[in-house]
């Protein structure tokens, strides 16, 4: 596809449940980056990839979130044992090359609901 | 703690007119900045990208960057009611982390028929 693709769209999960969300970056992007969007706020950055390597885990917020890209290009972005305080907009990015300073283009991201 | 402000608005402008968004950040060595436009329930959509200090102009929008006041901003010159949604604007870090974006909370742009 032209864009990043993310599923689903909506996750409803109860807590205490595993979830996994799933990105497919722009074909050919070296460079993959999942953020977190709280209801009013901007994203924040949680990874980053470059090809299959995950270069920065600085922002998963604990041990239950965990993220692969194991081939250097779908990445799934887990959280074990959800709390309500994850419920939040999950959105993938992804740029062309490796490195900073470069544009990234957004999915439409996974809103996630933890009851 | 690199911090990127942005007034959360409602900003209002009737349709023709010019909307102005203001951005600071707080990491004096930040090289990339860039504003995203996000409509409710969407993605944020990368609007312009800037580099250098200055303007730059993109059909009716223009970034300006100022590196000594650490301030950039958005003009959308004759705002239509599509513009309408919030504005976001990153900065990207500096050094081995150029790669990490700092988000504002963004600026609701309402612009009024």
């Amino acid at each position: 596809g032209a864009g990043v693709s993310q599923s689903p769209r909506y996750k409803v999960a109860k807590r205490g449940q595993d979830v996994a969300l799933r990105c497919d970056p722009i074909s050919g992007h070296v460079s993959l980056f999942w953020y977190q969007q709280a209801l009013g706020q901007g994203p924040e950055f949680l990874t980053y990839f470059q090809n299959e390597a995950q270069l920065d885990k600085s922002g998963l917020p604990s041990d239950r979130f965990f993220a692969e890209r194991p081939e250097g290009s779908v990445s799934t972005l887990k959280i074990q044992r959800t709390q309500q305080e994850d419920s939040a907009v999950y959105l993938c990015a992804s740029s062309k090359d490796r490195g900073g300073n470069q544009p990234q283009h957004f999915g439409d991201g996974t809103r996630l609901s933890i009851l | 703690q690199k911090e990127v402000e942005q007034n959360s608005g409602p900003l209002s402008v009737p349709e023709g007119a010019i909307a102005s968004l203001n951005c600071t950040y707080s990491d004096r060595v930040s090289q990339s900045f860039f504003w995203y436009r996000q409509y409710s329930g969407k993605s944020p959509e990368l609007i312009m990208s800037i580099y250098s200090n200055g303007d730059k102009e993109d059909g009716r929008f223009t970034a300006q960057l100022n590196k000594a006041s650490q301030y950039v901003s958005l003009l959308i010159r004759d705002s239509q009611p599509s513009d309408s949604a919030t504005y976001l604007c990153a900065v990207a870090g500096s050094g081995g982390s150029n790669y990490k974006l700092t988000f504002g909370k963004g600026t609701l742009l309402t612009v009024n028929p």
